[in-house]
């Protein structure tokens, strides 16, 4: 099973600035890589997949980048809404297709 | 519009038995890979099962292996979890997901239901 690490836990950001989330995998999973964004009381959003492709609907705002086994998502300009719980997921190798720990973005 | 509507969550003892259900509309149900993932009050995302359109295909988690079933009804477009012998660590949130294949990514997720076991 290919064990996922994000970091950091916790994000601290004011509105307007840039955030910049980590995901890493214990192997190689190529590009098979998605994020997804979740606020309470939701289910998941998914906002990228294949590393770096942005899911329909999802803001430019939003990018993904890196392959193998570190991956990025940034925010260029934080807005109200982005505030949320960003969760990375691989599924190059499913079963099972397994996620982090999450990354709080909180208020700052 | 994709829509997927989770119910039959609920409390139920150790031991016991619960039946969830997911109401899918919007796509083409019946060419479309679904899965049950769950997560836990307060922590991260757990796939638990998964089955391929047709329904011949159904993983699962280690964690739920002989306890719980996944089953698909294409002409009614609804996907079932049948989970038995619940247990305390199975307290979650339940929610189905759609994606196009296998290795691929969740594209739409439910609202989820809340399963509590608890005596």
């Amino acid at each position: 099973e290919i064990l996922m690490t994000q970091s950091p836990a916790t994000l601290s950001v004011s509105p307007g600035e840039r955030a910049t989330l980590s995901c890493r995998a214990s192997q190689s999973v190529s590009s098979n890589l998605a994020w997804y964004q979740q606020k309470p009381g939701q289910g998941p959003r998914l906002l990228i997949y294949d590393a770096s492709t942005r899911a329909t609907g999802i803001p430019p705002r939003f990018s993904g980048s890196g392959s193998g086994t570190e991956f990025t998502l940034t925010i260029s300009s934080l807005q109200s809404e982005d505030f949320a719980v960003y969760y990375c997921q691989q599924y190059k190798n499913w079963p099972p297709s397994t996620f982090g720990h999450g990354t709080k973005v909180d208020i700052k | 519009e994709v829509q997927l509507l989770e119910s039959g969550g609920g409390l139920v003892q150790p031991g016991g038995s619960l039946r969830l259900s997911c109401a899918a509309s919007g796509f083409t149900f019946s060419n479309s890979a679904m899965s049950w993932v769950r997560q836990a009050p307060g922590k991260g995302l757990e796939w638990v099962s998964g089955i391929s359109p047709g329904g011949g295909d159904t993983p699962y988690a280690d964690s739920v292996k002989g306890r719980f079933t996944i089953s698909r009804d294409n002409s009614q477009n609804i996907l079932y979890l049948q989970m038995n012998s619940l247990r305390v660590e199975d307290t979650a949130v339940y929610y189905c997901a759609r994606k196009t294949s296998g290795a691929a990514p969740f594209d739409d997720w439910g609202q989820g239901t809340l399963v509590t076991v608890s005596s």
